[in-house]
């Protein structure tokens, strides 16, 4: 399967932790993008990382992509209540116009 | 800005009968368009997707139809629903090498 996979599955932490995703993919991409759903909601667009980049932020989100490795990670910073969400990360592979996704990570913070 | 619009936000439907969800989407000309289903607790399964007026591609052979009549309209349609049919369908629009952007989902249960 081409698709991304999320880890870990799921992730319990304390409010004001740190949270870190991974995602691995197996052939080569266009560009990574990391997503949030909230539940019984649409998915929110949060980072897109593009194949010739390692590193971007946004607020106290981080991504980074290795390409050698065929991984990328979502670091969430001073995690708060709100960020109890699924993450999925997906990608875009080369000479594709669509998404494949992951089954995410199921991240809970707890106050 | 652009908006996204899907409906209906919840359906139910018998075993049997047709279905038909609309997508429109507002504040972009010539989007690619995305229909998607989502499982429970799962990540997102790609069923159509459509780079233009009237051009439709297929992902997942089922008894699910998309047509394209306009340009920032998307119709996800069936003549008989099938109970495997039940599940969180989210569509989405895409311009250039960007991220995607989710209406709020339909949540359709076949009873």
């Amino acid at each position: 399967s081409q698709q991304g996979e999320e880890d870990p599955q799921a992730l319990s932490i304390q409010e004001g932790e740190n949270a870190t995703m991974n995602c691995s993919y197996k052939t080569s991409i266009n560009n990574l993008q990391w997503y949030r759903q909230n539940s019984g909601r649409g998915l929110v667009h949060l980072i897109l990382i593009r194949s010739n980049e390692r590193e971007k932020h946004s607020g106290r989100l981080r991504v980074t992509l290795d390409t050698s490795k065929k991984s990328s990670s979502l670091l969430i910073t001073a995690s708060r209540a709100a960020d109890t969400a699924s993450y999925f990360c997906a990608t875009v592979f080369q000479g594709a116009q669509k998404l494949v996704f992951g089954q995410g990570t199921r991240l809970t913070i707890n106050p | 800005s652009q908006t996204i619009h899907q409906w209906p936000a919840t359906l139910v439907q018998p075993v049997g009968s047709p279905l038909s969800l609309e997508c429109t989407v507002e504040g972009t000309s010539n989007p690619n368009l995305y229909w998607y289903r989502q499982a429970a607790g799962r990540g997102l399964q790609l069923l159509f997707y459509s780079v233009g007026i009237g051009q439709i591609s297929s992902e997942v052979p089922q008894n699910l139809s998309a047509s394209r009549p306009q340009d920032r309209q998307f119709i996800l349609s069936s003549k008989k629903l099938l109970l495997s049919d039940s599940g969180f369908y989210l569509c989405a629009w895409s311009v250039l090498d960007a991220g995607q952007y989710f209406g709020p989902g339909t949540r359709l249960t076949v009873l």
